[in-house]
This record gives structure tokens, C-alpha cells and sequence, in this order.
């Protein structure tokens, strides 16, 4: 398996502008979430959805943020109208099946978002 | 609330052993984990650790899990400069959620 596919895995836009960011789960993975990572804030979850339906939204930042996910192989963040303060690292983690409740999320190689 | 802490840096010659150190709050978490970062990439899963045990041991690595004290720690013997990363522990919480709570990251630095 190809592991969690993220692309674009650097973006650099300018202030105002739509970012879509986008990620694709290991295939089989009942579970995605999206991550935020800063020097500042260290790692935050946005979102994470359960079977393609989001679950749990509590740590996207403004409602300038939006994820969704069509279907099991494909999800998307989108930034509408991206700031300088947006900028950082966005993970995409995929996870199994809950087996016992074990977690285990395995990360994407992330997109570095950089707004000028 | 739940909230993992973990020191912030750790410097280690090479050949020498490493432990790094995790407090957790949340005493229902049935696992516990510890990812890897290296520069420019994603984190990988190192190993984790069922709460109903006290020790883990995987090559080189050693998970200890103090459950009364809420205290976690990795231990790296033999550590080698591409042991180089930001480590990160993390605990499953409880409750219906499946969302992982991660600490702030150790940076372990090895110097040759």
C-alpha cells in the first residue's frame, strides 16, 4: 500500500486566495482526519470524519475552513480566503477500523502551506 | 480536560541510551502511543502500548507505563544520529471518541 497520499506537498499563495488541499486515505481506512502543525500551537485536529461523514469539527479554526469527503478514497480542505496566520503544515491521518480500541493513525507526508 | 506534557528537548551522544518522558491525565486511554517526526515528513507510529501492561519492548526500543503515576516513557538504547527526530507521545482518551491526543513533541538531538 501506497500509504496516505496528500498533494500538493508544498503551496504557496498569496493572502485572499482559495487553497484546496487534498488527501487520500489508505485504502480500506474507515477513518480521516486532518491535522494542523505550528511552531506555536504544535499539533491540532481540524476534523475527522467516520465512514465519509464528519464527526467531529471542533478544532477548525473559522468558518473560512471547510473539509469534506465525496466518497471512502478522496477528502479535501479547503481555505476560503486564506491569511498570512494559516500558514503551517497539514496532515491527513487515516485510520482502521477500531480493533479493541486501538487508534492507530498513520500520517500522511503533509502539505506545507505557506500565505504571503 | 485531557492534555498531554512532555519535555521539549533531549540531547544524547551517540551509543548512548535515551528516555524520553510523557504525563498523561486521562486515566481511561486503553492505549498509548509513541510516533517518530522526522524533518519535512509526516509521523510515523513507532510502537504503543495496551494499558494493562507495564512494559513493551521492541528492538531497540523499551515503553515503560506507569498507570498510578499517568507517566510514559520511551527508551532508545544504542541511540544513533538518525534516531534524530521529534517524538511524540500520544493516548488514545476515552469515551466514544477515537481521536488521538498528542503531547507537544520531544526533539531529541544526537550528537555524533
Amino acid at each position: 500500500d501506497a500509504g496516505v497520499i496528500q498533494s500538493p506537498r508544498h503551496e504557496v499563495t498569496e493572502m485572499g486566495q482559495e487553497v484546496t488541499l487534498r488527501c487520500k486515505p489508505i485504502s480500506g481506512h474507515d477513518y480521516l482526519f486532518w491535522y494542523r502543525q505550528t511552531m506555536m500551537r504544535g499539533l491540532e485536529l481540524l476534523i475527522y470524519f467516520n465512514n465519509n461523514v464528519p464527526i467531529d469539527d471542533s478544532g477548525m479554526p473559522e468558518d473560512r475552513f471547510s473539509a469534506k469527503m465525496p466518497n471512502a478514497s478522496f477528502s479535501t480542505l479547503k481555505i476560503q480566503p486564506s491569511e498570512p496566520r494559516d500558514s503551517a503544515v497539514y496532515f491527513c491521518a487515516s485510520s482502521p477500523r477500531l480493533i479493541s480500541r486501538n487508534y492507530e493513525q498513520y500520517f500522511g507526508p503533509g502539505t506545507r502551506l505557506t500565505v504571503t | 480536560g485531557e492534555d498531554v506534557e512532555q519535555s521539549l528537548f533531549l540531547s544524547v551522544r551517540e551509543g548512548d541510551s535515551s528516555v524520553i518522558n510523557c504525563t498523561y491525565t486521562d486515566s481511561s486511554s486503553t492505549y498509548l502511543y509513541w510516533y517518530k517526526q522526522e524533518p519535512g515528513a509526516g509521523l510515523q507510529l513507532l510502537t504503543y502500548i495496551f494499558s494493562n501492561m507495564d512494559m513493551k519492548q521492541d528492538q531497540r526500543l523499551t515503553v515503560l507505563l506507569n498507570k498510578k503515576d499517568k507517566h510514559l516513557s520511551l527508551r532508545i538504547a544504542d541511540t544513533q544520529t538518525g534516531d534524530s527526530a521529534i517524538y511524540f507521545c500520544a493516548e488514545s482518551g476515552g469515551g466514544a471518541t477515537n481521536k488521538l491526543i498528542f503531547g507537544t513533541g520531544t526533539l531529541l538531538a544526537v550528537q555524533p
